[in-house]
């Protein structure tokens, strides 16, 4: 079985902080995503990585960094949280092709209070 | 530009009814690829088809069926007779044969319930 599997389920977080979430696959899939998920708004992609140490900007990066130093790992990072990036994220995983589809972990729910 | 819509945002229905959740899409390109998933409230979004442009084939997986209609841009999703464990929101997504990144980008999602 496919896994994508997140760090953690839910966090709390103060305004200001630096945040980690983290996002480990293991099927050796090339391209990993981190989408965010807003009532109303489907998911909007913030980062995609396709190889290690290489990433491109999705539609909505702003406040937002990535890492991807190993091909089964890719972290997403906020420099400063804020209360408006209170939100579900979800990492993916997929063949670099692109051909398949993506396999999801089961998202993290991040309050910035 | 690409875009998905979804325009039911939120569906109610009776168990053992059928229902049609609506995805129409925009692009310029001949080659893409469509989705559809599922994300019960564990949260974890599960895939349930994917479709390319040169086929449009109606397909049928179970109580599942997709009809895909390149004339009117639209790629709906029909659950027969529905089952309390069908509540979920379903995704419908487009992905660019000429980006062949996977990027996805998603409709706004249909919440279904399916009330016993």
């Amino acid at each position: 079985d496919v896994k994508v599997t997140q760090s953690s389920r839910y966090l709390v977080k103060r305004t200001g902080e630096k945040v980690f979430l983290e996002c480990v696959q293991d099927m050796d899939h090339e391209n990993m995503f981190w989408y965010r998920q807003d009532p109303g708004l489907g998911l909007r992609l913030i980062y995609f990585s396709y190889d290690v140490k290489m990433k491109e900007k999705g539609d909505i990066p702003e406040g937002y960094s990535v890492s991807r130093e190993k091909k089964e790992r890719f972290s997403l990072i906020l420099e400063s949280a804020s209360t408006n990036q209170t939100s579900m994220y979800l990492c993916a995983s997929s063949f670099l092709t692109g051909l398949t589809e993506a396999f999801f972990g089961q998202g993290t729910r991040l309050t910035v209070v | 530009a690409q875009k998905v819509t979804q325009a039911q945002t939120e569906i109610s229905v009776v168990e053992k009814e059928d229902v049609t959740l609506d995805c129409v899409y925009e692009t310029r390109d001949t080659t893409y690829y469509l989705f559809w998933y599922k994300q019960p409230p564990s949260g974890e979004l599960v895939f349930l088809i994917r479709r390319n442009s040169f086929d449009e084939q109606n397909e049928i997986s179970g109580r599942y069926s997709w009809n895909f209609q390149k004339s009117t841009s639209s790629f709906n999703f029909t659950i027969t007779a529905s089952q309390v464990v069908d509540s979920a929101v379903y995704f419908c997504a487009l992905s660019l044969g000429s980006s062949n990144t996977g990027k996805l980008i998603f409709g706004q999602g249909t919440t279904l319930q399916v009330k016993p």
